[in-house]
């Protein structure tokens, strides 16, 4: 399974960093992204992060404000967003990457962080 | 990038078939997979790979690619798979998670 961090409030203007904890399996052996879903609206994929390796991949929109980490000794991912704005308010899922015939796909999902940005 | 395009909602009577399809250009050369989200819940993979089912999915659920739309088939629709529905693909030109705008099923 996947557990995540609470739900956080941040002013504008703040970074947040969020945390996912995997139990029951090789944590080295996936890679994990964040996936957020602002309120109403769909999925949209953030980051990226190798299990194994910690090579990461950010989405185009977020480069140079979102860096993800992880520890593998406590199986944790991390993904911290900065400079927050009030467009960043959103659920945040942490997904396990598996790999497919022809690229990658999300076979376990966290509950979700939801993150408020709000003055 | 990358472009999937999905209908906002789809309809179906309990019992009957649900269809709902994901365009992208040439979409058949690629893998889609399927995630079912429930009102307040994580989303769910339901069928990965264009076709296969994850262990626990209902073999109701089943999926088609080929050419410019992907297509997911809820047979015999039940009022439990009211829920909103992504396809995905992994697109490596782009940014790699390539999600369609979501489909909305409502069991009639």
């Amino acid at each position: 399974q996947v557990v995540q961090s609470g739900a956080e409030l941040k002013m504008p203007g703040a970074s947040v960093k969020v945390s996912c904890k995997a139990s029951g399996y090789a944590f080295s052996s996936h890679g994990f992204s964040w996936v957020r879903q602002a309120p109403g609206r769909g999925l949209e994929w953030m980051a990226f992060i190798n299990g194994y390796s910690g090579a990461t991949n950010y989405a185009r929109k977020l480069q140079g404000r979102v860096t993800m980490t992880n520890d593998i000794s406590t199986s944790t991912a991390y993904m911290e967003l900065r400079s927050l704005t009030v467009d960043d308010t959103a659920i945040y899922f942490c997904a396990r990457g598996q790999s497919g015939k022809k690229g990658w796909y999300f076979d376990l999902w966290g509950s979700g962080t939801l993150v408020t940005v709000s003055s | 990038s990358y472009v999937l395009t999905q209908p906002p909602s789809v309809s179906a009577a309990p019992g009957k078939t649900a269809r709902i399809t994901c365009g992208g250009s040439d979409i058949g050369s690629k893998t889609v997979h399927w995630y079912q989200q429930k009102p307040g819940q994580a989303p769910v993979l339901v069928v990965y790979d264009s076709s296969d089912r994850p262990s626990g999915i209902p073999e109701r659920f089943s999926g088609s690619n080929s050419g410019n739309t992907a297509t997911l088939i809820i047979s015999r629709v039940e009022a439990g798979d009211e829920a909103d529905y992504y396809c995905q693909v992994w697109d490596s030109d782009n940014d790699p998670w390539v999600f369609g705008g979501g489909t909305q099923l409502t069991v009639l």
